[in-house]
């Protein structure tokens, strides 16, 4: 099975913020990597999906890159309505895995 | 408007069996993959299985292999998953989620609660 790590799995920002989440795969995924926000009893929400494409509805301020087994989500201006936890998700294999998550609080 | 909504979680004794339901509606059904992901009280989200949209092909997480059922009744709009044999480690928030043609999943249901405890 394909393992995902993301690092930090926690830290303290502040609303303005540039934020930036790494998420790494055991073996090369391609681009086959999907991101995901979830906040305290709710269902996750796709944010970002093939490493670098924005899903609709999501503002402008999330990106994604990288590619091969080196990716990274960032939040160019943290906003109050981001605090939450953030997922990685790999797609390439049909076992599908997602990262321990990494939780974004307010500092 | 897409809609997920699962039913049939509650608590079951350890070795019991339960079977969730996911009834979906907004979307053609047939047309997508789904998928069950869990997460326990606390941790983080865990995929458990998948089914394509015909049933051709069906993926489970090792650690439910042998006990897990995936199915689905695309004239009923609704997807399934039979428990069987349950463990203390299998308590969780079931959802259940439509993916798209990436392997992403853009739409979810709000979770049912599955409590394995003697």
């Amino acid at each position: 099975d394909i393992q995902m790590t993301q690092s930090p799995s926690s830290l303290s920002a502040s609303v303005g913020d540039r934020v930036t989440i790494t998420c790494r795969a055991s073996q090369s995924i391609s681009s086959y990597l999907n991101w995901y926000q979830q906040k305290p009893g709710k269902a996750p929400k796709l944010l970002i999906y093939a490493a670098s494409s924005l899903q609709s509805g999501v503002p402008s301020r999330f990106s994604g890159s990288g590619s091969g087994t080196d990716f990274t989500l960032t939040i160019s201006s943290l906003q109050p309505e981001d605090f939450a936890t953030y997922y990685c998700q790999q797609s390439y294999s049909t076992l599908r895995t997602f990262g321990p998550g990494t939780k974004v609080d307010i500092k | 408007e897409v809609q997920l909504v699962e039913s049939g979680g509650g608590l079951v004794k350890p070795g019991g069996s339960l079977r969730l339901s996911c009834a979906a509606s907004g979307f053609t059904f047939s047309s997508y993959s789904m998928n069950w992901v869990r997460q326990a009280p606390g941790k983080g989200l865990e995929w458990v299985s998948s089914i394509s949209s015909s049933s051709s092909y069906i993926y489970y997480a090792d650690s439910v292999k042998g006990r897990f059922t995936i199915s689905r009744d695309n004239a009923k709009n609704s997807l399934y998953l039979q428990m069987n044999s349950l463990r203390a480690e299998d308590t969780a928030v079931y959802y259940c989620a439509r993916e798209r043609g990436s392997g992403s999943y853009y739409s979810w249901g709000q979770g049912t609660l599955v409590t394995v405890s003697s």
